[in-house]
């Protein structure tokens, strides 16, 4: 069964510290993204990348940084985390035209106090 | 730059009835595709159906069905005969070629009643 693997699922961290959200897919997809989900704002594109160290801001990239090392692997960084950053992260793979859309892992919820 | 609008942040329904969840969007791209996504309770997002902008004939995945009127941008979503399962967050999308992403609707929280 392919998928893509978020490594927490739940997450509590303090202001200023550095955090690191890890996605790892199965399935040799190019493109990875991360969303942040929000009640009444839906998703909204933080970074995606189409290929191994290549990454393009997305809608709300202000806060993040990403990293693509590996092809299976996507990072989200939030360089100082800050109480607004609290939200659920959603991360997908696609091949290189979405045209089958996504492939979703179940989430991270971070909290950052 | 596309744009997807859920105009119904809720809706309810109840079991066996069936419930239509709505969905504009507007793209200047010819060719393109529209997704429905569920999002139930344990979060993990699973596609729900499917429909290719150049065909004509609306996409149906067993109760579930859509109603895709192209020259309207509209992309509603049916759901027949709904079941307890059913319930979730539904969200809107669209992708076209000149892109990487897909782009998302605000979603619509679907409640269903016994």
């Amino acid at each position: 069964d392919v998928k893509v693997t978020q490594s927490s699922r739940y997450l509590v961290k303090r202001t200023g510290e550095k955090v690191f959200l890890e996605c790892v897919q199965d399935m040799d997809h190019e493109n990875m993204f991360w969303y942040r989900q929000d009640p009444g704002l839906g998703l909204r594109l933080i970074y995606f990348s189409y290929d191994v160290k290549m990454k393009e801001k997305g809608d709300i990239p202000e806060g993040y940084s990403v990293s693509r090392e590996k092809k299976e692997r996507f990072s989200l960084i939030l360089e100082s985390a800050s109480t607004n950053q609290t939200s659920m992260y959603l991360c997908a793979s696609s091949p290189q035209g979405a045209y089958y859309g996504y492939t979703f892992g179940s989430g991270t919820r971070l909290t950052v106090v | 730059a596309q744009t997807v609008t859920q105009s119904q942040p809720e809706m309810s329904v109840q079991e066996a009835e069936t419930v239509t969840l709505s969905c504009t969007y507007d793209t200047s791209e010819s060719d393109y595709y529209l997704f429905w996504y569920k999002q139930p309770p344990s979060r993990q997002m699973i596609l729900v159906i499917r429909q290719e902008a150049y065909k004509q004939q609306n996409a149906t995945e067993n109760r579930f069905s859509v109603n895709f009127q192209k020259a309207a941008k509209s992309f509603s979503l049916k759901i027949s005969d709904s079941q307890l399962g059913d319930a979730a967050m539904y969200f809107c999308a669209c992708y076209s070629n000149s892109g990487y992403a897909l782009n998302f609707g605000k979603g619509t929280s679907l409640l269903v009643t016994p």
